[in-house]
């Protein structure tokens, strides 16, 4: 069975300072992976994929990814962290039938300091 | 990208009662249908998958009986949570079945309270 480790539970980073959420996956095939953060009480929102082809994919809000088939990793960066960034990230796998059905990490809590 | 309406967005019950929560695919069809529930400080978990004009799979662990879901046309499907226990208590997002090389789209929530 597939499944997603989201190592760190909680990170808090300084605004302005440069971000980096982990996320390793489990999975017999090419997977494809997301990334969703999601506000308190509110539903998620992508904030990119990677299906297939260039490993680094750049997504919304400055966020960018990079796949490492070697790793089973798809890291979640961002070079300057801004204070309304702060939320909950998910990494998650999909079949590459329907990604509507997900696998997802337990997710990290970004605090940002001011 | 596609528009998912899900209703209520948040709703208090009394223990004993039942509650319908509805997931509508504004702008496609959807010949399936994701439940998933998140309890506070947790992750999403896949509940089950209701597929149109047919019985819905349930995960390993989710009383079929106490989460009744529908899926009577191809932009509608309902969650209907009976005899709500306080243990029920939780936030449900539905996300309609997308096709290959397509991202997954998500309802906004709704955030369930029983009392």
């Amino acid at each position: 069975a597939q499944s997603v480790t989201q190592p760190d539970i909680h990170i808090t980073v300084s605004e302005g300072a440069s971000l980096e959420l982990r996320c390793n996956y489990s999975y017999g095939a090419t997977p494809y992976l997301f990334w969703y953060v999601q506000s308190p009480g509110q539903g998620l929102q992508l904030l990119l994929k990677y299906f297939s082809g260039d490993t680094l994919v750049q997504g919304i809000k400055g966020f960018e990814a990079e796949f490492k088939r070697s790793q089973s990793s798809f890291n979640l960066r961002k070079p300057s962290v801004h204070w309304s960034d702060a939320a909950e990230y998910f990494c998650a796998v999909a079949f590459n039938t329907n990604a509507g059905k997900s696998t997802f990490g337990d997710g990290t809590t970004l605090t940002v300091k001011p | 990208g596609a528009v998912v309406s899900q209703h209520p967005s948040w709703v208090i019950c009394k223990s004993g009662t039942s509650v319908k929560i509805e997931c509508r695919s504004l702008d496609f069809q959807a010949t399936t249908m994701f439940w998933y529930r998140q309890f506070p400080k947790q992750s999403l978990m896949l509940m089950a998958t209701s597929n149109e004009g047919s019985k819905a799979t349930y995960e390993q662990g989710v009383e079929k009986d106490k989460f009744l879901i529908n899926h009577a046309s191809l932009t509608l499907s309902t969650l209907t949570v009976t005899s709500a226990h306080p243990e029920d208590s939780s936030f449900y997002i539905c996300s309609p079945g997308a096709g290959p090389n397509t991202e997954a789209f998500f309802g906004q929530g709704t955030r369930l309270t029983v009392v």
